[in-house]
């Protein structure tokens, strides 16, 4: 079965400075990778998606991933962070036709 | 667009008490989702359907969650009797199916409460 490991359950970053948020992904087949983000007491919306294409995807509000075989690993960047980013990120992975598998969560904290 | 549609957005209910959650998928999507998320346990798919039907129903925990799709804009998640453990806040998503290469669009969720 396909999994996804988020290690941790917060980061605190100051305003500006870079924000890396870890994704591990273990998969028995070439995987589709997705990042979610979940805004207070909203549902998930769409950051970015992996589907065997550029291995570098860029999604909005400036955040970016990178898929990385050799390290089943599709962590998630911004170069520099902004109050409103301030949300729980979700990393998934398919599972099989639409059925995604999501991580723990990572919430994000922006300090000005 | 309007979106996915979820009502109630907040349950407060006893404990014995049937739950009904509805949800609207957005209009042409033909996969629905269910999830439950809580502090606890995180993000779980509670069952999936395709074009009315359901595909994985794997997470739904007991018999006393029942789910069904009658027609392509409308799904209900029923508990019957509900449990304070079955707090939560629920949500519903849709996406086009397409081997998983669309996005699912979540709903704001139900924030149930039973006491």
């Amino acid at each position: 079965a396909q999994s996804v490991t988020q290690l941790g359950s917060h980061v605190s970053v100051s305003e500006g400075a870079l924000v890396l948020l870890r994704c591990n992904y273990s998969s028995s087949v070439p995987p589709y990778l997705f990042w979610y983000v979940q805004y207070p007491n909203q549902g998930l919306q769409l950051l970015l998606k992996y589907t065997s294409a550029a291995t570098l995807v860029k999604g909005i509000n400036g955040f970016e991933a990178e898929f990385k075989k050799s390290e089943t690993s599709f962590h998630l960047t911004k170069p520099s962070a902004h109050m409103s980013d301030a949300a729980e990120y979700f990393c998934a992975v398919r599972e099989f036709l639409e059925k995604l598998v999501f991580g723990k969560g990572m919430k994000l904290t922006v300090n000005p | 667009d309007a979106g996915v549609i979820q009502s109630p957005r907040h349950e407060v209910t006893e404990m014995g008490q049937e739950v009904t959650l509805r949800c609207k998928p957005i209009s042409g999507h033909n996969s629905l989702f269910w999830y439950r998320q809580t502090m606890m346990r995180g993000l779980e798919l509670l069952i999936y359907f395709n074009n009315n039907v359901p595909i994985d129903d794997s997470g739904m925990p007991e018999d006393r969650f029942s789910a069904k799709m009658p027609n392509a804009s409308f799904s209900t998640l029923k508990i019957q009797p509900s449990e304070p453990r079955d707090s939560a806040v629920y949500f519903c998503a849709s996406s086009l199916s397409a081997g998983g290469l669309y996005e699912q669009y979540f709903g704001p969720g139900t924030r149930l409460t039973v006491t």
